[in-house]
């Protein structure tokens, strides 16, 4: 069975450029999250979705983040405009009814 | 609100010995609570989790928790570990196995030859 997928792995750009991470579940798992980690530190829940439905954004700074899932399956994160401090890894994760939650290798974004 | 500290920032043992990671959490009801494995450049891996129950819980590698919940603790052990076992380690409580998980700030781990 194939994992969490996640792209691009790495990106680098400079500040006040967009860019935009995409993740694909694993199959058939309906809730989807996006967590940042920063250095030296843990996760932190950006968004969850239940299916289409984000449920919990309140940890999103919607000024310059957005997100979709349109579908229902895979889904979009964008950053517009990047800021030095927006460099971390974006890890996305995915569980089925609510069980445990399976995380993709992640994507590094360094903001220069 | 929810928090998990993980008090040792690093750990160093030598391959063979025994190993033990902290993780204090901070949680009003009976919370659900995980250890994640992140290998350099790679996301986390689930290693166990403790939902309800007996509270000695077996993972993968070899590795083992115990709730203990007069100590809000979820210690994670390993009696013997190999140098593959270097990584750094996430305890993470949620308030329900698919909501918000809070991660502590992790434990890197280095193993001696």
């Amino acid at each position: 069975e194939a994992g969490v997928v996640q792209s691009p792995r790495y990106k680098i750009i400079e500040k006040k450029q967009p860019v935009a991470f995409w993740c694909n579940p694993i199959s058939g798992h309906n809730t989807l999250y996006w967590y940042r980690q920063n250095l030296g530190q843990g996760p932190e829940l950006l968004i969850r979705y239940e299916n289409e439905e984000a449920v919990d954004d309140s940890q999103l700074p919607k000024d310059r983040f957005s997100a979709e899932r349109l579908k229902g399956v895979d889904s979009t994160l964008k950053i517009q405009p990047a800021e030095l401090g927006d460099s971390a890894v974006y890890l996305c994760a995915s569980s089925l009814g609510g069980d445990t939650q399976y995380f993709g290798p992640g994507t590094r974004l360094t903001v220069l | 609100a929810q928090s998990v500290t993980q008090p040792d920032i690093h750990i160093t043992v030598s391959e063979g010995a025994s190993l033990e990671l902290r993780c204090n959490y901070s949680y009003g009801a009976t919370p659900y609570l995980f250890w994640y494995v992140q290998s350099p450049g790679q996301g986390l891996q689930l290693l166990l989790k403790y939902f309800s129950g007996d509270t000695l819980v077996q993972g993968i590698k070899g590795f083992e928790a115990e709730f203990k919940r007069s100590q809000s603790s979820f210690n994670l052990r390993k009696p013997s570990v190999h140098w593959s076992d270097a990584a750094e380690y996430f305890c993470a409580v949620g308030a329900a196995a698919g909501n918000k998980l809070t991660f502590g700030g992790g434990t890197r781990v280095l193993v001696k030859p």
